[in-house]
């Protein structure tokens, strides 16, 4: 198993542009989960996915950032436009089933907004 | 009140001794209670999880749960360097009747493991 895919694992932009991280879950896990992970607050959920269906996005910082899920395999997190406070490490995790049992985390996209 | 709350340390422990993390949550309603180790620069990854009080035991691990006090603990025997990282508490709450199970994550206590 290959584990949760994410890309890029390292960005760096300039302020106002648009950003895109990618994720490809665990197959067979219907669960999907974007976090943000920073010194000060942690990690915090964003919003997570269950079969494909948003079904909370309640930690989505504001309407700069929006996710899509078009399907099982695939998801991204969009940030347009950037500034830099977005700085941060972004994860995508996957479980199987409803909620949140054991999460597997994908490597994470380092994001630098200057 | 945070709704899960840790020490972000650093604990500093010598090598063989017992490390002891911390972790208490707000939400009374809270089912279920997991330990994260993430070493710096990787993603977090799931050591233990308890759902029931009273103490579970893993290896050199041991989760500890008390809802009446709402806190639930990690201990590691015989700590190793190779411990020497950041230990994420994570709470879930069933947040309506669909089941859906909200997550969230302590600061993470950094363990220092000396030599």
């Amino acid at each position: 198993d290959a584990g949760v895919i994410q890309s890029p694992r390292h960005e760096v932009t300039e302020m106002g542009q648009e950003v895109t991280l990618r994720c490809k879950p665990i197959s067979g896990h219907n669960s999907l989960f974007w976090y943000r992970q920073t010194m000060m607050r942690g990690l915090e959920l964003l919003i997570y996915f269950n079969n494909n269906v948003p079904i909370d996005d309640s930690g989505m910082p504001e309407d700069r950032f929006s996710a899509k899920m078009p399907n099982a395999s695939f998801s991204t997190l969009k940030i347009q436009p950037s500034e830099p406070r977005d700085s941060a490490v972004y994860f995508c995790a996957s479980s199987r089933g409803q909620g949140a049992h054991e999460q597997y985390f994908g490597p994470g996209t380092r994001l630098t907004v200057t | 009140q945070k709704e899960v709350e840790q020490n972000s340390g650093p604990l500093s422990v010598p090598e063989g001794a017992i490390a002891s993390l911390n972790c208490t949550y707000s939400d009374r309603g809270s089912q279920s209670f997991f330990w994260y180790r993430q070493y710096s620069g990787k993603s977090p990854e799931l050591i233990m999880f308890i759902y029931s009080n009273g103490d579970k035991e893993d290896g050199r691990f041991t989760a500890q749960l008390n809802k009446a006090s709402q806190y639930v603990s990690l201990l590691i025997r015989d700590s190793q360097p190779s411990d020497s990282a950041t230990y994420l508490c994570a709470v879930n709450l069933i947040m309506n009747s669909g089941g859906y199970q909200k997550v969230t994550f302590g600061i993470g206590t950094k363990l220092q493991v000396i030599p």
